[in-house]
């Protein structure tokens, strides 16, 4: 029972590359999240995607891109890097009718030089 | 903007006793609250959701909601080292109930 799987785990990378985080959940949930959190800052909410089909910005979405490839995956691009992206990135779902209960993944730590 | 404030910690408490950790919010709209427990290393998992005034009892874990005070708190009565982790309080932000607007977190010790 996999849950919510995010790719990779870990990731360096230099000023100005780019590289996306996978993000794929098995639990038929309709709405997907990207996080990230910071020391002292919790998480903020970066993108989500309420259906198959949708995507809308969160809190911090400058720099990011999303795609919402289909109903059990939901990808976070980094176009360029920035040192200031360094953090922690968690995946979530959450399903209809189950309110505040969101699934995470394990997270990814990225750290941009 | 919504805001969720919480004391980052560390709270220390001995084992057995009871640890009591408070978040406060801005938007006196809020009608719905939760509790998420994370521990080192780990992803958020909920263990708490209130919606009414009052409390709300799960076990050990006791969550109470004062929404003319705007401050939601979450007891942990017999407190364990195993409690021992960041408790984020989060609500919805407007436009869907799994849009979560989370506090920084509240970091829990509990020695022997």
């Amino acid at each position: 029972n996999a849950g919510v799987t995010q790719t990779p785990k870990f990731q360096v990378l230099k000023t100005g590359q780019s590289m996306t985080l996978q993000c794929a959940q098995d639990m038929n949930h309709n709405s997907m999240y990207w996080y990230r959190q910071d020391p002292g800052m919790g998480l903020r909410l970066i993108y989500y995607s309420a259906s198959e089909g949708t995507t809308d910005k969160g809190e911090v979405p400058n720099g990011y891109n999303v795609s919402r490839l289909n109903k059990r995956e939901f990808s976070l691009r980094l176009e360029s890097a920035a040192p200031s992206q360094t953090s922690v990135y968690f995946c979530a779902s959450g399903r209809t009718g189950s309110p505040g209960e969101l699934f995470f993944g394990e997270g990814s730590r990225l750290t941009v030089l | 903007q919504k805001e969720v404030e919480q004391n980052s910690g560390p709270l220390s408490v001995p084992e057995g006793a009871i640890a009591s950790l408070n978040c406060t919010y801005s938007d006196r709209g809020s009608q719905s609250f939760f509790w998420y427990r994370q521990y080192s290393g780990k992803s958020p998992e909920l263990i708490m959701s209130i919606y009414s005034n009052g409390d709300k009892e799960d076990g050990r874990f006791t969550a109470q909601l004062n929404k003319a005070s705007q401050y939601v708190s979450l007891l942990i009565r017999d407190s364990q080292p195993s409690d021992s982790a960041t408790y984020l309080c989060a609500l919805p932000i407007s436009g869907g109930y799994n849009k979560l607007i989370f506090g920084a977190g509240t970091r829990l010790a509990v020695h022997p």
